[in-house]
């Protein structure tokens, strides 16, 4: 079972609100990411972090953005609320493992934040 | 252009029956190919990861088989339990840089029935 949570796990909000969405881990790992699926569809990098004070832009483009302060701490950030900013956002920390000259990124997802934009 | 697509993209079944997913993949350099379970309101679960070195991993009742010849991997699910409904997603990753980029696919919703 893997140690990374994600508050809160369903938000409803109104146009234009700031929002914060957390995610923290406590397994020590040094990448983070954040994804963004819509349902039925599949999961979209937005953003991702080597360490502390890295933080980089994913694949998907996002009006979002992150801080990476602590290790430990990865949140994503909305200045303002739109509906077009309804969906659900997964948190992802992960550990590499070495052998046989290669390497497997396992990724640990948290539960997800639904969001909700009226 | 990098690719991963699954089929079929909804499966039911009924409980106890065995079943296979299907993952194609155009993603090059070929790192590792992981099946993930996916919850509905939920975050993935890993369930399998393999090498292009690795044909075949168990985890209880699920399989996976990879053939990176053919960039082609499966998913068996042995005695299926209601517990197995989700979506279960085919996660591959690339040799291509230090972040080891995942390419995702749709997934495959599975609804077993009592």
């Amino acid at each position: 079972e893997a140690d990374i949570y994600q508050t809160p796990r369903y938000l409803v909000i109104g146009t234009g609100k700031k929002i914060t969405l957390e995610c923290s881990q406590t397994m020590g790992h040094d990448k983070m990411y954040w994804y963004q699926q819509d349902p039925g569809m599949e999961l979209h990098l937005i953003h991702y972090s080597y360490g502390v004070n890295s933080t980089e832009k994913g694949d998907l483009s996002s009006e979002s953005t992150v801080s990476r302060i602590r290790t430990e701490h990865f949140p994503l950030t909305l200045e303002s609320a739109r509906p077009s900013h309804t969906s659900q956002y997964l948190c992802a920390s992960s550990e590499v493992f070495k052998g046989a000259g290669l390497d497997k990124n396992i990724q640990y997802f948290g539960a997800g934040t639904r969001l909700s934009v009226l | 252009k990098n690719q991963v697509e699954q089929s079929p993209q909804s499966l039911i079944i009924l409980e106890g029956k065995n079943c296979t997913l299907q993952c194609n993949y155009t993603v090059s350099p070929f790192s590792n190919l992981r099946w993930y379970k996916q919850d509905t309101g939920r975050g993935p679960v890993s369930l399998t990861i393999m090498t292009f070195s690795e044909n075949t991993k168990s985890n209880g009742r699920y399989t996976a088989t990879l053939d990176a010849d053919t960039k082609q991997s499966s998913l068996h699910i042995t005695a299926s339990q209601l517990s197995d409904s989700a979506s279960y997603i085919c996660v591959v990753s690339d040799r291509g840089s230090t972040l080891g980029r995942l390419y995702f696919g749709r997934g495959t919703q599975l609804t077993v029935w009592p």
